[in-house]
């Protein structure tokens, strides 16, 4: 079973639109991360949260880590094409920075 | 800064083959990660160093794979006989000791035919 279950596992929607995904495990976790990967390259670090019911924004981005440290979601307020890419949560599975990742959310934003 | 620096981009080759993939980290970057990542799916940890040293290897399939960190510096990551199953993008990142940020390279794609 995947430690971090994301979903919708693929979304695809008109520019403009809003959308939020989601990211879920039956664990508990002291942080949780939120990164952005682009086709041919690695995937980019966008926020990492840490407490209990935490909202970070990031532009037209909304983080929020799940009052019990066991899921988060993504909202993008009216999306853009480049917006478009492959959206992972990760945490840290230990001491050493031992990071698992999500199974992924791939986003196409059409124009 | 320069980021961290994978070759080659590109890799195919015929199942049974060898192939061998290089990294150089983020200079001054201690701990140094390479994952694997099937397509659509998300990366997964293959071996992680602190300086020269593996601090976790558990999910690597050491019947083929092998990694070193030369000097603590650069890395390579060689499988050797490779499988259909190990098309993927090998991808590399490197973090400084105790930070949770990790600066990922653009990646290897492999494709075993």
């Amino acid at each position: 079973t995947q430690l971090l279950e994301q979903s919708p596992q693929f979304l695809s929607i008109q520019e403009g639109e809003n959308l939020t995904v989601y990211c879920n495990s039956s664990s508990v976790f002291s942080s949780l991360q939120w990164y952005r990967q682009e086709p041919g390259e690695g995937p980019v670090l966008l926020v990492t949260v840490v407490t209990g019911g935490e909202v970070k924004k990031l532009k037209r981005l909304t983080f929020q880590f799940g009052d019990a440290r066991k899921d988060s979601s993504l909202h993008i307020t009216a999306a853009q094409p480049g917006d478009t890419g492959l959206y992972l949560c990760a945490i840290n599975r230990g001491g050493y920075q031992k990071v698992t990742f999500g199974t992924g959310t791939k986003l196409q934003v059409i124009p | 800064e320069a980021g961290v620096a994978q070759s080659p981009r590109y890799k195919i080759i015929e199942k049974r083959q060898s192939v061998a993939f290089w990294c150089n980290p983020i200079s001054g970057h201690a701990t140094l990660y390479w994952y694997q990542q099937i397509l659509g799916q998300g990366p997964k940890l293959l071996i992680q160093f602190q300086n020269n040293g593996v601090v976790d290897d558990s999910q690597l399939p050491k019947d083929r794979f092998s990694a070193e960190r030369l000097k603590g510096v650069d890395s390579t990551l060689k499988i050797q006989p490779a499988k259909l199953e190990d098309s993927a993008v090998y991808l590399c990142a490197s973090s400084l000791a105790g930070a949770d940020t990790q600066y990922f390279g653009p990646g290897t794609r492999l494709t075993v035919l």
